[in-house]
């Protein structure tokens, strides 16, 4: 079966400090990720896409980049936090082709301070 | 954990009661449609999701209808338990893309 490994689960950082949160899926091979952030009483906000090993579509321009170097690894990255990057990020994993739902991780509470 | 959703809508039901959490979606386009369940400080989980080839769709407990004419999705749970406490989202697809749309949630509380 598929799993899907997020961390860490919290993360305080100063403000002006670098960030790298990492996701890995397990079980699957060439699946969809993606990196969501998740305000309180908000839906989901997409901010990445990867189709593939160095791929990667951005949603919403700001002071947050992806990478993916391996197949099953996606990395959300920042090098100078700002306080408004603090949030709920999700990663999430789905198959190639239609009629495929997202499966996420338990996500990373990031606070900057 | 994530205190996601402080100020979302709240159905507020009887345990052993069968609850409806109603969802409008937006685009026309759309032709797949999911429910997840949010526990606190979780990610969203897949409960059910339905084509819109389909009417209705049945899993264990929970129902989803599909009502393309209005743009509207509803999640029937039966016999509501306390751990079907949750926030529950709604997600729409439209096939050849790789954007999915979230609603914004509904928090359901179960009442003993």
């Amino acid at each position: 079966s598929q799993t899907i490994h997020q961390w860490p689960a919290t993360l305080v950082q100063p403000v002006g400090s670098p960030l790298s949160l990492e996701c890995t899926v397990e079980g699957t091979s060439n699946p969809n990720l993606y990196w969501y952030r998740q305000a309180a009483g908000r839906g989901l906000q997409l901010l990445f896409y990867s189709v593939g090993i160095g791929q990667i579509s951005s949603e919403v321009p700001q002071n947050l980049s992806a990478s993916r170097p391996q197949d099953r690894q996606f990395i959300l990255s920042s090098k100078k936090l700002l306080l408004s990057d603090s949030g709920f990020y999700l990663c999430a994993w789905g198959r190639f082709g239609p009629n495929s739902p997202l499966h996420f991780g338990n996500g990373t509470r990031l606070t900057v301070t | 954990g994530e205190s996601v959703g402080l100020h979302l809508p709240t159905l507020s039901v009887q345990e052993g009661d069968n609850s409806i959490i109603n969802c409008a979606y937006s685009n026309s386009a759309s032709d797949y449609f999911i429910w997840y369940k949010q526990e606190s400080g979780k990610g969203p989980q897949f409960i059910i999701d339905i084509r819109s080839n389909m009417d209705k769709r049945q899993g264990q407990r929970v129902t989803v209808l599909l009502n393309k004419t209005v743009k509207h999705l509803s999640l029937q749970i039966a016999a509501t338990q306390p751990g079907d406490s949750a926030v529950y989202f709604c997600a729409e697809n439209t096939s050849g893309t790789y954007k999915y749309i979230f609603g914004t949630g509904t928090r359901l509380k179960v009442l003993a």
